[in-house]
């Protein structure tokens, strides 16, 4: 089945911990984006990387890195200098991500702070 | 940036079409208007996507008036798995469409 997928589906933080989050897909696509959504909102955008060994800031980078060593890998690093990561992350990837195209999403991990 | 303007909430019964507007007074030349569907603790799934006049899928349809600065997006016949969060985007990159709160459908039997 080609698909996104994330893990794990939960994940718990200890304060000043920092955490990785995996996201991995075979569809063979360029782009690859990570969002965040709090409860009853919308989606916000982290990172994004268009291509291997590239990647830009989203709207809310602060306190989360990324790297793209591989085309089908983008795992996602809450620091400890983000303050409030309580939240659901989403993964997505996209063919090109050089147009208006259709994001396919990962099932998301919800990271918990202890 | 274009920005977009969705109600918050709508309520509709099962067997009803729906139809949602979204406001975009200041979408771009070069932008698409793209609507997704999000299932509580689901990622966004596509819905359509469209430019101008009419697109029409196995789902929905999207209506586009000729100033594009709005758009419907109409569900015929919904039933109560149509209760989701739905979004509407506007951009010609992905990177430049944003998802605000979208409108929370729900259907009710």
């Amino acid at each position: 089945d080609g698909g996104i997928t994330q893990s794990p589906k939960y994940l718990f933080r200890k304060e000043g911990q920092n955490v990785t989050l995996s996201c991995e897909q075979n569809l063979n696509h360029d782009a690859m984006y990570w969002y965040r959504q709090d409860p009853g909102q919308g989606l916000r955008l982290i990172y994004y990387s268009q291509i291997v060994n590239d990647f830009q800031k989203g709207d809310i980078a602060e306190g989360y890195s990324v790297s793209r060593e591989k085309k089908e890998s983008f795992p996602l690093t809450v620091t400890s200098a983000q303050k409030n990561p309580t939240a659901f992350y989403l993964c997505a990837s996209s063919p090109q991500g050089a147009r208006a195209e259709t994001q396919y999403f990962g099932p998301g991990t919800r990271l918990l702070v202890l | 940036l274009a920005k977009t303007t969705q109600p918050i909430s709508m309520d509709s019964y099962e067997g009803q079409e729906v139809n949602i507007t979204c406001s975009h007074n200041n979408i771009a030349t070069n932008d698409y208007i793209t609507w997704y569907q999000q299932f509580p603790s689901q990622g966004p799934r596509f819905i359509i996507q469209g430019y101008k006049t009419k697109v029409t899928n196995e789902v929905a349809s999207l209506f586009i008036p000729a100033d594009r600065k709005s758009s419907t997006l109409s569900l015929p016949r919904v039933s109560l798995s149509d209760t989701a969060v739905y979004y509407c985007l506007v951009g010609d990159k992905d990177n430049d469409m944003r998802f605000g709160a979208g409108t929370r459908l729900t259907v009710k039997p």
